[in-house]
Protein backbone atom coordinates (compact mmCIF):
# COMPACT_ATOMS: atom_id res chain seq x y z
CA UNK A 1 0.00 0.00 0.00
CA UNK A 2 1.32 3.69 -0.80
CA UNK A 3 1.63 5.70 1.77
CA UNK A 4 3.53 7.90 4.30
CA UNK A 5 4.76 6.74 7.68
CA UNK A 6 5.31 8.81 11.17
CA UNK A 7 7.05 7.67 14.12
CA UNK A 8 5.99 8.56 16.63
CA UNK A 9 2.19 9.42 16.51
CA UNK A 10 1.90 11.10 20.15
CA UNK A 11 4.91 12.11 21.98
CA UNK A 12 5.34 14.51 25.32
CA UNK A 13 8.62 15.69 26.39
CA UNK A 14 10.70 17.98 28.35
CA UNK A 15 11.71 21.22 27.26
CA UNK A 16 15.25 20.71 26.12
CA UNK A 17 15.22 17.07 25.26
CA UNK A 18 16.43 15.84 22.21
CA UNK A 19 14.30 14.40 19.38
CA UNK A 20 13.99 12.89 16.41
CA UNK A 21 10.00 12.11 14.42
CA UNK A 22 10.75 10.10 12.01
CA UNK A 23 8.85 9.78 8.16
CA UNK A 24 8.98 7.76 5.63
CA UNK A 25 7.61 7.04 2.21
CA UNK A 26 7.36 3.50 -0.15
CA UNK A 27 6.46 5.93 -3.31
CA UNK A 28 9.78 6.56 -4.29
CA UNK A 29 8.72 10.10 -4.58
CA UNK A 30 11.43 12.59 -4.88
CA UNK A 31 9.98 15.91 -2.82
CA UNK A 32 8.86 15.44 0.74
CA UNK A 33 8.54 18.52 3.32
CA UNK A 34 7.43 18.92 6.95
CA UNK A 35 4.19 20.93 8.18
CA UNK A 36 3.29 21.78 11.34
CA UNK A 37 -0.80 22.46 11.99
CA UNK A 38 -1.88 25.07 14.96
CA UNK A 39 -5.28 26.05 15.58
CA UNK A 40 -6.46 29.56 13.29
CA UNK A 41 -3.19 29.28 11.37
CA UNK A 42 -3.62 26.25 8.97
CA UNK A 43 -0.76 24.24 8.32
CA UNK A 44 3.10 26.09 7.36
CA UNK A 45 5.63 24.60 6.08
CA UNK A 46 8.74 23.81 8.21
CA UNK A 47 11.73 22.45 5.41
CA UNK A 48 11.53 20.30 2.55
CA UNK A 49 13.66 18.28 0.23
CA UNK A 50 13.60 17.89 -3.57
CA UNK A 51 15.89 15.08 -3.77
CA UNK A 52 18.60 13.35 -1.75
CA UNK A 53 20.78 15.75 -0.16
CA UNK A 54 18.74 18.58 -1.29
CA UNK A 55 17.06 20.38 1.45
CA UNK A 56 15.69 23.92 2.03
CA UNK A 57 13.95 26.29 4.49
CA UNK A 58 9.83 26.63 4.58
CA UNK A 59 8.30 29.55 6.17
CA UNK A 60 8.81 28.35 9.63
CA UNK A 61 12.44 26.43 10.34
CA UNK A 62 13.63 28.22 13.44
CA UNK A 63 14.03 25.08 15.83
CA UNK A 64 14.01 22.50 13.51
CA UNK A 65 16.48 20.66 11.55
CA UNK A 66 15.99 18.09 8.77
CA UNK A 67 17.83 15.51 6.75
CA UNK A 68 17.90 13.51 3.52
CA UNK A 69 20.53 10.70 3.09
CA UNK A 70 18.02 8.40 1.71
CA UNK A 71 14.94 8.82 -0.62
CA UNK A 72 12.42 7.49 1.41
CA UNK A 73 13.49 9.19 4.75
CA UNK A 74 12.80 12.37 5.68
CA UNK A 75 13.35 12.76 9.67
CA UNK A 76 12.59 16.23 11.69
CA UNK A 77 14.82 16.70 14.18
CA UNK A 78 14.28 19.17 17.32
CA UNK A 79 17.57 19.28 19.17
CA UNK A 80 16.49 21.66 21.87
CA UNK A 81 12.50 21.43 22.00
CA UNK A 82 10.48 24.43 23.78
CA UNK A 83 6.75 24.77 24.66
CA UNK A 84 5.51 26.84 21.60
CA UNK A 85 7.25 23.59 19.28
CA UNK A 86 3.87 21.92 20.95
CA UNK A 87 1.78 21.48 17.70
CA UNK A 88 0.53 18.67 15.00
CA UNK A 89 3.28 17.77 12.71
CA UNK A 90 2.68 16.28 8.70
CA UNK A 91 5.12 14.73 6.69
CA UNK A 92 4.19 15.03 3.23
CA UNK A 93 5.46 13.73 -0.37
CA UNK A 94 5.29 13.75 -3.97
CA UNK A 95 6.27 12.11 -7.22
CA UNK A 96 8.22 15.23 -8.65
CA UNK A 97 8.88 19.05 -7.36
CA UNK A 98 5.97 20.47 -9.97
CA UNK A 99 3.44 22.47 -9.24
CA UNK A 100 0.58 20.12 -10.12
CA UNK A 101 1.70 17.26 -8.04
CA UNK A 102 -0.86 15.96 -5.36
CA UNK A 103 1.41 15.96 -1.98
CA UNK A 104 0.65 12.47 -0.06
CA UNK A 105 0.32 12.89 3.70
CA UNK A 106 1.32 10.91 6.83
CA UNK A 107 -1.32 10.70 9.69
CA UNK A 108 0.36 13.22 11.64
CA UNK A 109 2.39 13.17 15.20
CA UNK A 110 0.96 15.10 18.19
CA UNK A 111 3.97 16.75 19.60
CA UNK A 112 4.11 18.09 23.52
CA UNK A 113 6.79 20.19 25.08
CA UNK A 114 6.08 20.84 28.75
CA UNK B 1 4.33 36.52 -1.08
CA UNK B 2 1.10 33.75 -1.41
CA UNK B 3 -1.67 34.01 0.60
CA UNK B 4 -4.96 31.87 0.64
CA UNK B 5 -8.23 33.09 2.53
CA UNK B 6 -11.00 31.08 3.17
CA UNK B 7 -14.46 31.34 5.00
CA UNK B 8 -14.00 31.16 8.90
CA UNK B 9 -15.90 28.20 10.36
CA UNK B 10 -17.55 26.16 11.82
CA UNK B 11 -19.98 25.34 9.36
CA UNK B 12 -23.16 23.39 9.97
CA UNK B 13 -25.26 21.76 7.47
CA UNK B 14 -28.38 19.37 7.67
CA UNK B 15 -27.81 16.53 5.47
CA UNK B 16 -29.07 17.09 1.83
CA UNK B 17 -28.04 20.64 2.14
CA UNK B 18 -25.66 23.12 -0.89
CA UNK B 19 -22.56 23.49 0.36
CA UNK B 20 -20.14 26.58 -0.51
CA UNK B 21 -16.87 27.10 0.97
CA UNK B 22 -15.33 30.08 -0.12
CA UNK B 23 -11.29 30.67 -1.51
CA UNK B 24 -9.40 33.78 -2.58
CA UNK B 25 -5.64 33.56 -3.14
CA UNK B 26 -3.40 36.20 -4.07
CA UNK B 27 0.02 34.74 -5.80
CA UNK B 28 3.11 35.52 -7.39
CA UNK B 29 3.00 34.09 -10.49
CA UNK B 30 0.69 31.52 -11.90
CA UNK B 31 -1.01 29.11 -9.06
CA UNK B 32 -1.95 25.64 -9.23
CA UNK B 33 -5.20 25.76 -6.89
CA UNK B 34 -5.99 22.30 -4.27
CA UNK B 35 -8.82 21.46 -1.73
CA UNK B 36 -7.43 19.08 0.78
CA UNK B 37 -9.71 17.19 3.49
CA UNK B 38 -8.58 16.17 6.52
CA UNK B 39 -11.20 13.76 8.46
CA UNK B 40 -10.97 13.84 12.15
CA UNK B 41 -7.40 12.24 13.69
CA UNK B 42 -6.59 11.85 9.78
CA UNK B 43 -3.80 13.61 7.46
CA UNK B 44 -4.93 15.47 4.39
CA UNK B 45 -5.92 13.82 1.10
CA UNK B 46 -6.11 15.29 -1.86
CA UNK B 47 -9.75 16.49 -2.63
CA UNK B 48 -9.61 18.26 -6.05
CA UNK B 49 -7.34 20.78 -8.07
CA UNK B 50 -7.27 23.15 -11.17
CA UNK B 51 -3.85 23.97 -12.74
CA UNK B 52 -4.76 26.73 -15.02
CA UNK B 53 -7.21 29.31 -15.32
CA UNK B 54 -11.48 27.98 -15.86
CA UNK B 55 -10.21 24.48 -14.86
CA UNK B 56 -13.03 22.96 -12.69
CA UNK B 57 -11.77 20.64 -10.60
CA UNK B 58 -13.95 17.82 -9.24
CA UNK B 59 -14.34 14.72 -6.91
CA UNK B 60 -16.71 12.98 -4.95
CA UNK B 61 -19.27 15.30 -5.45
CA UNK B 62 -17.77 18.27 -4.79
CA UNK B 63 -16.45 21.09 -7.76
CA UNK B 64 -14.13 24.40 -7.85
CA UNK B 65 -13.35 26.12 -10.85
CA UNK B 66 -10.41 28.24 -10.61
CA UNK B 67 -11.17 31.77 -11.70
CA UNK B 68 -8.36 33.93 -12.32
CA UNK B 69 -10.30 37.14 -12.92
CA UNK B 70 -11.71 37.32 -9.31
CA UNK B 71 -8.82 35.14 -7.78
CA UNK B 72 -11.19 32.56 -6.43
CA UNK B 73 -11.39 28.75 -6.20
CA UNK B 74 -14.88 28.30 -4.22
CA UNK B 75 -15.77 24.52 -3.18
CA UNK B 76 -19.19 23.76 -3.51
CA UNK B 77 -21.85 20.21 -3.24
CA UNK B 78 -24.85 20.48 -4.56
CA UNK B 79 -26.04 17.60 -1.38
CA UNK B 80 -23.95 17.22 1.40
CA UNK B 81 -23.48 14.00 3.73
CA UNK B 82 -22.82 13.51 7.35
CA UNK B 83 -19.63 11.93 5.82
CA UNK B 84 -18.95 14.76 4.11
CA UNK B 85 -18.22 16.45 7.82
CA UNK B 86 -14.51 17.60 8.02
CA UNK B 87 -12.30 20.55 8.09
CA UNK B 88 -11.46 21.51 4.06
CA UNK B 89 -8.40 23.35 3.32
CA UNK B 90 -7.50 25.67 0.65
CA UNK B 91 -3.96 25.69 -0.93
CA UNK B 92 -2.11 27.15 -3.74
CA UNK B 93 1.46 26.05 -5.11
CA UNK B 94 3.50 28.50 -7.44
CA UNK B 95 6.79 27.17 -8.78
CA UNK B 96 9.14 30.06 -7.10
CA UNK B 97 7.53 29.19 -3.72
CA UNK B 98 9.83 25.71 -3.69
CA UNK B 99 6.34 24.25 -4.74
CA UNK B 100 5.38 24.27 -0.86
CA UNK B 101 1.72 24.62 -0.26
CA UNK B 102 0.49 27.70 1.30
CA UNK B 103 -2.82 26.74 3.02
CA UNK B 104 -5.70 28.59 4.34
CA UNK B 105 -6.66 28.22 7.91
CA UNK B 106 -8.83 25.62 7.29
CA UNK B 107 -12.64 25.50 7.68
CA UNK B 108 -14.63 23.06 9.83
CA UNK B 109 -17.88 21.45 7.99
CA UNK B 110 -20.34 19.82 10.84
CA UNK B 111 -23.17 17.99 8.72
CA UNK B 112 -26.27 16.65 11.01
CA UNK B 113 -28.89 14.03 9.67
Amino acid sequence: EAQVTQNPRYLITVTGKKLTVTCSQNMNHEYMSWYRQDPGLGLRQIYYSMNVEVTDKGDVPEGYKVSRKEKRNFPLILESPSPNQTSLYFCASSSTWGDHDEQYFGPGTRLTVT
Amino acid sequence: GNSVTQMEGPVTLSEEAFLTINCTYTATGYPSLFWYVQYPGEGLQLLLKATKADDKGSNKGFEATYRKETTSFHLEKGSVQVSDSAVYFCALTTPNSGYALNFGKGTSLLVTP
